[in-house]
């Protein structure tokens, strides 16, 4: 069974500028979550899509958005990148019931320069 | 979620087994704990979790007091590839909930030949 895959693997910005990151959950799981993880501030929980529709959002600004489509990958958006904006960027994939553990892809490392 | 208190650091010999412990006295009826590991620069890895029986698998086992205050988490016998941040995390399950992980900071496990 193929695991939780992220793309593109490394990424370099520019300030200003904006991403577009890629994740492909787990086949038949229904749930993607995001994660940014920076050395100050650890794992932190963006948002939650489930079944196309976003269930849960974390204390982020508007700059950051996502959505899922019908096939459950997800994509993240980041736009007018700053330099804070560098960081770790990882997807969870769950089945998104009750009681059900998510698995995590390698992430999407990327840098804002 | 309720909050999660890990030692910062521990070490362990190759071989043995290494007791991980987490403290989460405000937890709730309806949480159950959950435990990853990452290690360096990977997504983070799910381990297991439990309500309040105590869990085991083929990673590892979950002791949890009679009074869900706290848990442990037993590597019975600890590799090199073991070294990692071991995250203990509480989270509100319930029929449809969103599935949101919130990450404190870890404990790093250093296994030592």
């Amino acid at each position: 069974k193929a695991g939780v895959t992220q793309t593109p693997r490394y990424l370099i910005k520019t300030r200003g500028q904006q991403v577009t990151l890629s994740c492909s959950p787990i086949s038949g799981h229904r749930s993607v979550s995001w994660y940014q993880q920076t050395p100050g501030q650890g794992l932190q929980f963006l948002f939650e899509y489930f079944s196309e529709t976003q269930r849960n959002k974390g204390n982020f600004p508007g700059r950051f958005s996502g959505r899922q489509f019908s096939n459950s990958r997800s994509e993240m958006n980041v736009s007018t990148l700053e330099l804070g904006d560098s960081a770790l960027y990882l997807c969870a994939s769950s089945a998104g019931t009750a009681n059900t553990e998510a698995f995590f892809g390698q992430g999407t490392r990327l840098t804002v320069v | 979620d309720a909050k999660t208190t890990q030692p910062t650091s521990m070490d362990c010999a190759e071989g043995r087994a290494a007791n991980l412990p987490c403290n989460h006295s405000t937890i709730s009826g309806n949480e159950y704990v959950y435990w990853y590991r990452q290690i360096h620069s990977q997504g983070p890895q799910y381990i297991i979790h439990g309500l309040k029986n105590n869990e085991t698998n083929e990673m590892a086992s979950l002791i949890i007091t009679e009074d869900r205050k706290s848990s442990t988490l037993i590597l019975p016998h600890a590799t090199l590839r073991d070294t990692a941040v071991y995250y203990c995390i509480v989270r509100v399950v319930s029929g449809g909930s969103n599935y949101k992980l919130t990450f404190g900071k870890g404990t790093l496990l250093t296994v030592n030949p």
